[in-house]
Formats: C-alpha cells, sequence, structure tokens
C-alpha cells in the first residue's frame, strides 16, 4: 500500500563526511517525518516536515538537518558524520486533518559510517 | 517524555498458535499505531487505534486509552508474520508525525 519511496537504498561514508538522503512521500500526503532506527531498536524520531517547515523536532543535534519541497518530496542532511550514525533512516509520510492520523514509512536507507 | 513499553520482548510459536502482544504507556495518548517490520526492513501500518477494538482478517487490536494499554491479537499465525511487531504512540498536544516507538516484540513462527 505504502507509496513512500526511499534512496539509496544503503550508503556507506566515513566519520566527518556529510551524507543526504531522500524520500518522496505517498501521493495526497502533506507532511513527512524522518526517524533513526539503530540495530535492535524501534525507532526514534528525528523531526517532522509540514509546509516546508520544521514541525517537532527529537532530541538530535542540529548537524541533522531536513528539507521539504513543494512536491512534499524532502531530504535529510547529515553532517560531520560519527560512527554512531550508522543506522536504517526512515522515512514516513501522512496527511494531516485526516481523522486517521496514519504514517506510512518508506523501505528506508541503510547508512554505515566506517 | 512518555514511555512505551512492549511485552514479551521475544515470542516463538508453531504455525497455527495465536498470540496477544501487549503494549503499555505511561500518558495519555491521541494517537497509537501498531506495525509490522519484516525482515528486508519495512514498516507495515496494521492499525490505528488511539481507543477502541478493529479487526483486519487474522489480526486485531484492542485499546483501552484510560488504562494505558493497547492488545494486538494475532490467530492462525503464518510463517510470513515473522518479524518484529511495534506499538507507536503520539503524546497528545505534539505534533502529529512525532511517534514514540516501543522496543518492539520479535515473533518468530516456524513451520
Amino acid at each position: 500500500e505504502t507509496g513512500v519511496t526511499q534512496s539509496p537504498t544503503h550508503l556507506i561514508k566515513t566519520r566527518g563526511q556529510q551524507v543526504t538522503l531522500r524520500c518522496s512521500s505517498q501521493s495526497g500526503h502533506n507532511t513527512v517525518s524522518w526517524y533513526q532506527q539503530a540495530l535492535g531498536q524501534g525507532p526514534q524520531f528525528i523531526f517532522q516536515y509540514y509546509r516546508e517547515e520544521e514541525n517537532g523536532r527529537g532530541n538530535f543535534p542540529p548537524r541533522f538537518s531536513g528539507l521539504q519541497f513543494p512536491n512534499y518530496s524532502s531530504e535529510l542532511n547529515v553532517n560531520a558524520l560519527e560512527l554512531d550514525d550508522s543506522a536504517l533512516y526512515l522515512c514516513a509520510s501522512s496527511q494531516v486533518g485526516q481523522h486517521n492520523e496514519k504514517l506510512f514509512f518508506g523501505s528506508g536507507t541503510q547508512l554505515s559510517v566506517l | 517524555g512518555i514511555q512505551v513499553e512492549q511485552s514479551p520482548p521475544d515470542l516463538i510459536l508453531q504455525e497455527g498458535a495465536n498470540s496477544t502482544l501487549r503494549c503499555n504507556f505511561s500518558d495519555s495518548v491521541n494517537n497509537l499505531q501498531w506495525f509490522h517490520q519484516n525482515p528486508w526492513g519495512q514498516l507495515i501500518n496494521l492499525f490505528y487505534i488511539p481507543s477502541g477494538t478493529k479487526q483486519n482478517g487474522r489480526l486485531s487490536a484492542t485499546t483501552v486509552a484510560t488504562e494505558r494499554y493497547s492488545l494486538l491479537y494475532i490467530s492462525s499465525s503464518q510463517t510470513t508474520d515473522s518479524g518484529v511487531y511495534f506499538c507507536a504512540v503520539v503524546v497528545g498536544g505534539t505534533s502529529y508525525g512525532k511517534l514514540t516507538f516501543g522496543q518492539g516484540t520479535i515473533l518468530t513462527v516456524h513451520p
């Protein structure tokens, strides 16, 4: 059912580098959220974008930043990569205003920082 | 912040068995969802259920908001049900997409 697509699927970077992950929301959805999932853990909320502005942020440092574009696609940027940034990064979209506030997730980007 | 606790952490079943997964949360919520994460990492939304009971095929869920828990029932389990089941909530007054996840229940169904 999900129409959320993420790219790339896998990525290997070295410590100190910068990375950009991309997400296309499900058609008709105006809100995108990003999550980080470490191995063996539940996903953790990074931030959410609505109408191209950040609308809620979790406990992540400023080197995690994002963008939402007019077509509701989104980017997650991480600067000065650290080894602990190795994780599965998940994008989710939803439609604010719907009574049924379900989130639909993409398949994720597996980031490895060496 | 809100605490979300899931039990049991691991569950092993034979195909055809029934199971109940539990999610306890520490604060009132306006959004509760159950997800299944398959072995390839895909999170599939099973239910949006901040209160009441819903059924979808072999799966059903009940949330008792006043007592701060939710249950996910899986009947006649199949090997394709294997994976990790997550409960996730949104605390009242926070942004819609800010789900707080539990640690998950790892379900293994043997043929």
